[in-house]
């Protein structure tokens, strides 16, 4: 079975940093690899994904994720974040079981 | 398009009591997911069907916990008896595909459980 761990559990930022949340995956065959986002008072929502090819993947809102097998990890990029990208985020891994398996999340909270 | 809908959203009980929760998939949408979300801890996979069959029930604790999905729409998912430990955010879930598939999977808003 596959495990997913996320480094960081809260992270404090100004408006205009740049962002990078951590996330390492164990598991011995091909993954699928995605970041979910829920804002507060909504739903899980798909931010990117990435099943293969390129392993540099840009999802909605302005983040970007990149792929690096050799590190089993999948971290996810903001070049300048927004108040507005408050949030908490998960990394989730989905094996040859197409069953996803998430991390514990990191609280992003942007101040203004 | 209307999102997965569940209900209700918050629900507190007593332990030893039974609950029930319910969940409206995305039309058209054949696989439907339960997930369980403890305070601090990422969704964890309790039940898969596809259309009106289990797929995957490994981790459900059937001693007190069920599930259906009548006629393959809605599913509904019944705790008793009610422990502690089962106080947390139960997620549903949806995808277009098969379960062999690795469509999205579109969540619903949670029914939030404190146990007594």
């Amino acid at each position: 079975a596959q495990s997913v761990s996320q480094h960081n559990h809260h992270v404090i930022l100004s408006e205009a940093a740049s962002l990078e949340l951590g996330c390492n995956y164990s598991y011995g065959g091909t993954v699928n690899l995605f970041w979910y986002v829920q804002y507060p008072g909504q739903h899980l929502q798909l931010l990117l994904k990435y099943f293969s090819g390129d392993p540099l993947v840009k999802g909605i809102k302005g983040f970007e994720a990149e792929f690096i097998k050799s590190k089993f990890s999948f971290n996810l990029r903001k070049p300048s974040v927004q108040w507005s990208d408050t949030a908490e985020y998960f990394c989730a891994v989905m094996g040859n079981d197409y069953k996803l398996s998430f991390g514990a999340g990191t609280t992003v909270t942007v101040r203004a | 398009e209307a999102g997965v809908a569940q209900s209700p959203r918050y629900k507190i009980i007593e332990k030893r009591q039974s609950v029930a929760f319910w969940c409206n998939p995305i039309s058209g949408h054949a696989t439907l997911y339960w997930y369980q979300q403890i305070l601090g801890q990422g969704p964890k996979l309790l039940i898969q069907f596809q259309n009106n069959g289990v797929v995957d029930d490994s981790q459900l604790p059937k001693d007190r916990f069920s599930a259906e999905r009548l006629k393959g729409v809605d599913s509904t998912l019944k705790i008793q008896p009610a422990k502690l430990e089962d106080s947390a955010v139960y997620l549903c879930a949806s995808s277009l595909g098969a379960q062999t598939s690795r469509d999205t999977q579109y969540f619903g808003p949670g029914t939030r459980l404190t146990v007594l």
